[in-house]
């Protein structure tokens, strides 16, 4: 049973570009977290998603971002107009259902840079 | 809202010794408890959790932790560190209800572990 998968594994992008950001969860999941890693700081979450439904994005910056978890397909985080300060890594995490305390699986993580 | 502090932001040790990494959290109702690892580059890898039950919890590579409700701590412990051990370790905590879902992590504990 494969894992969570991420890709890119590395993104590079100029200011004012956009950058996606896909997220395959484990097979049987249908929850799928997304979370961003500044550097030297922990783990923020940004928004959970079920399949064509945005369940969470209290964690969501107001503008640039947005997520979507489609029927087939996916996950995507998507940022327009990139700036330097959304260099950072961005983890997705999945999980098979919302039972409290499930465990949520992490993927490797998309590096962002922009320059 | 649930909040994680993790007091220590590095701790070294040296190999054979042991450890005890620190985390403190603060929820009004009984949290779920994870600690997870990553090693540079990676992933989040899940060592153990908490969620009910015994609060003495076991998890992979004979980490341990243990659950105080009276001191809102969850601190995670090694008796012997091995070299493969270094990594930066994060506490978080999961909520219910409407909260379900959001993991807020702490800040991580980079662990150094000399020969």
């Amino acid at each position: 049973n494969a894992g969570v998968m991420q890709n890119p594994r590395h993104l590079v992008r100029r200011r004012g570009q956009e950058a996606r950001l896909r997220c395959s969860p484990m097979k049987g999941h249908s929850h799928v977290y997304w979370y961003r890693q500044l550097p030297e700081e922990g783990l923020k979450f940004m928004v959970y998603l079920q399949k064509e439904n945005i369940i969470d994005e209290s964690g969501m910056p107001k503008e640039r971002f947005s997520a979507e978890f489609p029927k087939e397909g996916p996950s995507i985080l998507r940022i327009q107009q990139v700036v330097r300060g959304d260099s950072a890594a961005y983890f997705c995490a999945s999980s098979p259902s919302k039972q409290g305390g499930e465990t949520q699986y992490f993927g490797p993580g998309t590096r962002l840079l922009v320059l | 809202a649930q909040s994680v502090t993790q007091p220590d932001i590095h701790i070294t040790v040296s190999e054979g010794a042991s450890l005890e990494l620190r985390c403190n959290y603060s929820y009004g109702a009984t949290p779920y408890l994870f600690w997870y690892v990553q090693s540079p580059g990676q992933g989040l890898q899940l060592l153990l959790k908490y969620f009910s039950g015994d609060t003495l919890v076991q998890g992979i590579k004979g980490f341990e932790a243990e659950f105080k409700r009276s001191q809102s701590s969850f601190n995670l412990r090694k008796p012997s560190v091995h070299w493969s051990d270094a990594a930066e370790y994060f506490c978080a905590v999961g909520a219910g209800g409407t909260s379900y879902g959001k993991l807020t992590f702490g800040q991580g504990t980079i662990l150094t572990v000399h020969p």
